[in-house]
């Protein structure tokens, strides 16, 4: 079944920029999505088709495509980042959702 | 305002039939794109895409659950209900419904239930 691969953990020190990947042979024929997810709350949405941010969420998170590879990048890191960041997309046809396997950002 | 909620047993055997409903407002699952999913997070692990129906009635499920999962919708309560067989403690896990917006051929999920914790043991 089809996989997207992300780092277990990402760490990053206030004000700098953290960069997650995700990657998967489909991606550059379908949409990626970002999802941030704190200690027992549900999910977020925090991009939308690659590179899109739903109202409300800070102008410090931005999305890119390059390839089988997408990447979130969170600018001027904030503690209240501190998270679990998950990428989703879909299989080549759009017929399964896969979600990626999470990566845990911690700010130093 | 979308708000969506789960509902359903917090402890089930093994071996049992796990019935959650989704009852949602604020969206209507007769519109064009608009679909409701399922997602569960076992303690400590990843989240997992379970299942999916849009308002057109097309049914999505995960290939490696698909045998184990029914998905169904009741537009006029505003419900989606999903069913999922031969319980086991693997099963444990967090059970999100989400609302899903159809882009091009898949969607993705803008607003999340507060989850409902089911714990599978005997």
């Amino acid at each position: 079944s089809y996989e997207l691969t992300q780092p277990p953990s990402v760490s990053v020190s206030p004000g700098q920029t953290a960069r997650i990947t995700c990657s998967g042979d489909a991606l550059p024929k379908q949409y990626a999505y970002w999802y941030q997810q704190k200690p027992g709350q549900a999910p977020v949405l925090v991009i939308y088709k690659d590179s899109e941010r739903p109202s409300g969420i800070p102008e410090r998170f931005s999305g890119s495509s390059s390839g089988t590879t997408v990447t979130l990048t969170i600018s001027g890191v904030q503690a209240e980042d501190e998270a679990d960041y998950y990428c989703q997309s879909a299989d080549s046809s759009g017929t399964s959702v896969v979600f990626g396997g999470g990566t845990k950002l911690t700010v130093l | 305002q979308i708000t969506l909620k789960e509902s359903g047993p917090t402890l089930v055997k093994p071996t049992q039939t796990l019935t959650l409903t989704c009852t949602f407002s604020g969206f209507s699952l007769s519109t064009s794109g608009v679909g409701v999913g399922w997602i569960r997070q076992p303690p400590g692990k990843a989240l997992e895409w379970l299942a999916l129906i849009y308002w057109n009635d097309d049914k999505r499920y995960s290939p490696s659950l698909k045998s184990r999962l029914t998905i169904t919708k009741d537009t006029s309560k505003n419900q989606v209900v999903l069913t999922m067989t031969n319980m086991d403690p693997v099963d444990t896990a967090t059970y999100y419904c989400a609302h899903g917006v159809l882009v091009v051929v898949a969607a993705h999920f803008d607003y999340w239930g507060q989850g409902t914790l089911v714990t599978v043991s005997s």
